[in-house]
């Protein structure tokens, strides 16, 4: 089906340990984001990006790094994981007037830091 | 900045009943307003939007209407059903060319049969 697609769906890692979060969409749509959501604080934005090329920071962004070098992937990374990581983690993707068609979301990744 | 504030549940409503989720939204010019709903171990989902004053979204028995003049969007819908047990979320964005959502914390909905 179309839409977005991320992987893996569920990681665990040890403290100190790297990885990289992976989403696909399929849509040819310019803007792309990385959420993360935690119990009683909803969802919060890491980075964003507009274009193939381009990266932004977002609202929670230390600890995790982002590349954008094709228009449909948009990597999350995470350089030294810490068990404040923890949590799972959206990648959503919309076209440009926001207002119309608001945002695809994928399935999610559950990330576990012990 | 922008914000928005939701009532905190859970909340727990047999089958049948009436629902209502409030929402409140700080903002300046003139937002579009969403609500999304996340079903168990799933990615969140449109529900329903407006995009300007007094403006109406419906969507599966669920409605909205947006209310500038109270700032609210409240999410309502007159018979629940045990399938629309899910976490609602209330997000506004900053209107036409924004690119960014911001999401209220999310209001678990159980419904009992």
């Amino acid at each position: 089906n179309a839409g977005v697609t991320q992987t893996p769906k569920f990681r665990v890692l040890k403290t100190g340990q790297s990885m990289t979060l992976l989403c696909a969409q399929d849509m040819n749509h310019e803007y792309m984001y990385w959420y993360r959501q935690d119990p009683g604080m909803g969802l919060r934005l890491i980075h964003y990006s507009v274009g193939e090329g381009t990266t932004a920071k977002g609202e929670v962004p230390d600890g995790y790094n982002v590349s954008r070098l094709k228009k449909q992937n948009f990597l999350l990374g995470l350089e030294s994981a810490a068990p404040s990581q923890t949590s799972v983690y959206f990648c959503a993707s919309s076209y440009g007037r926001l207002g119309d068609y608001g945002y695809t979301f994928g399935s999610g990744t559950r990330l576990t830091v012990v | 900045g922008n914000s928005v504030t939701q009532m905190e549940g859970p909340v727990t409503l047999s089958e049948e009943a009436f629902l209502t989720i409030n929402c409140t939204y700080t903002a300046t010019g003139y937002p579009s307003l969403f609500w999304y709903v996340q079903y168990p171990g799933e990615g969140l989902q449109l529900l329903l939007k407006a995009t300007k004053a007094d403006d109406k979204g419906s969507n599966k028995g669920f409605e909205a209407t947006y209310r500038k003049e109270t700032t609210s969007f409240h999410l309502e819908k007159g018979s629940v059903q045990v399938s629309d047990s899910a976490v609602y979320f209330c997000a506004l964005s900053r209107g036409a060319g924004s690119y960014q959502l911001t999401f209220g914390k999310g209001t678990k909905l159980s419904v009992i049969p």
